[in-house]
């Protein structure tokens, strides 16, 4: 089992539809939580960066973290064909390394 | 722009080679992150510095090493190359352990 799940999708969305994103994970020992965006051929790049439970918004993006529930999710409100790209959750716990999900590619039709 | 530099862009290598890639992180952090991104495997975590010095290894192979240097800018060495290595290549940087990862645009390398 990994020790982060991720759908890879690909999730097809019409613009401005809400569009949630998911990753659970198995070690409880992890801390903190991070959404990246990856557009292809570029590098992972930080959208979201969190280690509590509860929300946490910045402009259309909100992450949402539920240590109890070992889940974790990001929503993206009025999406944008330029939001499509591939959507990575990643994790770091006490030993400071940052394990990623797998990723989940997210295509906003026009 | 992540202020985080990775060269080369682009290598394309023969099996039994050897390559240096370089990496310079953003400026005031003091930590470097190498991972491997390939199709079916997703971002591998293979080495951590931090100021100079290993903080943390993944599933990194034998014949790849790493270190940090004293201006902070890392180097990842892949020698006896195979074809199963021909991934993209990230580093990141961070200010400390727990903080949020940058990342650079990566190495491709092909191994032919």
């Amino acid at each position: 089992q990994k020790e982060v799940e991720q759908d890879p999708g690909p999730l097809s969305v019409p613009e401005g539809a809400i569009v949630s994103l998911n990753c659970t994970y198995s070690n409880s020992a992890f801390q903190y939580f991070m959404w990246y965006r990856q557009y292809s051929r570029k590098g992972p790049e930080l959208l979201m960066y969190t280690y509590s439970s509860g929300n946490k918004e910045d402009g259309r993006f909100t992450a949402q973290v539920d240590k109890s529930s070992k889940y974790i999710s990001l929503f993206i409100r009025d999406s944008q064909p330029s939001d499509s790209a591939t959507y990575l959750c990643a994790m770091m716990d006490s030993s400071y390394k940052l394990i990623f999900g797998s990723g989940t590619r997210l295509l906003v039709r026009p | 722009d992540s202020g985080v530099t990775q060269t080369p862009k682009h290598l394309i290598t023969a099996t039994g080679q050897r390559v240096t890639l370089r990496c310079s992180p953003r400026s005031g952090d003091l930590s470097v992150y190498w991972y491997q991104q390939s199709l079916d495997q997703g971002l591998q975590f293979l080495i951590q510095y931090y100021n100079g010095e290993e903080r943390a290894k993944g599933n990194i192979l034998e014949r790849f090493s790493a270190q940090q240097f004293p201006d902070l800018h890392s180097e990842l060495n892949l020698s006896s190359l195979e074809l199963g290595d021909s991934a993209l290549y990230f580093c990141a940087s961070s200010q400390g352990s727990n903080s949020p990862l940058h990342f650079g645009n990566g190495t491709r390398l092909t191994v032919t």
